[in-house]
């Protein structure tokens, strides 16, 4: 199957930081879209990604889609405790209308 | 605001029986979905499912499983016969059309033992 790859892992910062972090593809995508998951439950939607070098922003997360299609990254600024999660990229490729899911990046905020 | 919801949130069975999970897509979509998550992994897609028939299935999505919407607002994930290997969390999502706007259930966490 299709191979997203997001880095970092994982990430420990201080309540207040920005975080940056991105997700990169051997394929092109049509779509990219970034959803958060916490312990127990389904990945929530937060920014969804349609063109080439699209700049999207929700709150405080902004996300943007790479010009070459293969990549997209998502940055959060002054984190807060419950930012606390697994961050997934998620891409559809053309013509298809399931998602792949990248690697995650367990995001850990320190109060 | 409406949402996914899915049952059971926990599902416990022995390997080679036969577990039904269920998921209530949101009312006006149309495309439905179901990916399973193995602990710690990424989420894979297992199948999609339009228009009463399924369009599209991954490798994971062999023989054992089948999906149906036996009326107008469930939709089900059947394994005939459970391996150990299927132990995960099932998700179920929809979409009200093709644009990559998936909303997810909670999901149900399926454990073989």
């Amino acid at each position: 199957g299709q191979q997203l790859n997001q880095s970092p892992q994982s990430m420990f910062i201080q309540e207040g930081e920005d975080v940056s972090m991105n997700c990169t593809s051997s394929s092109i995508f049509n779509t990219w879209l970034w959803y958060k998951q916490d312990p127990g439950e389904g990945p929530v939607l937060l920014i969804a990604l349609y063109k080439a070098g699209e700049l999207t922003s929700n709150g405080r997360l902004t996300a943007q889609f790479g010009i070459t299609r293969k990549d997209s990254f998502l940055n959060i600024s002054a984190s807060i405790p419950s930012d606390v999660g697994i961050y997934f990229c998620a891409g559809l490729l053309p013509g298809a209308n399931n998602l792949f899911f990248g690697t995650g990046t367990r995001l850990t905020v320190i109060p | 605001e409406p949402e996914v919801t899915q049952t059971p949130s926990h599902q416990v069975t022995q390997m080679g029986q036969e577990v039904i999970l269920r998921c209530v897509p949101i009312s006006n979509h149309l495309y439905f979905y179901w990916y399973r998550q193995i602990l710690g992994q990424k989420v894979e897609f297992l199948v999609s499912f339009y228009n009463n028939e399924i369009s599209e299935k991954s490798e994971i999505f062999d023989d054992q499983f089948s999906v149906e919407r036996p009326d107008g607002s469930n939709f089900t994930l059947k394994i005939r016969s459970t391996k150990l290997e299927d132990s995960a969390m099932y998700f179920c999502a929809s979409e009200a059309g093709l644009a990559g706007y998936e909303y997810f259930g909670p999901g149900t966490r399926l454990t073989v033992t």
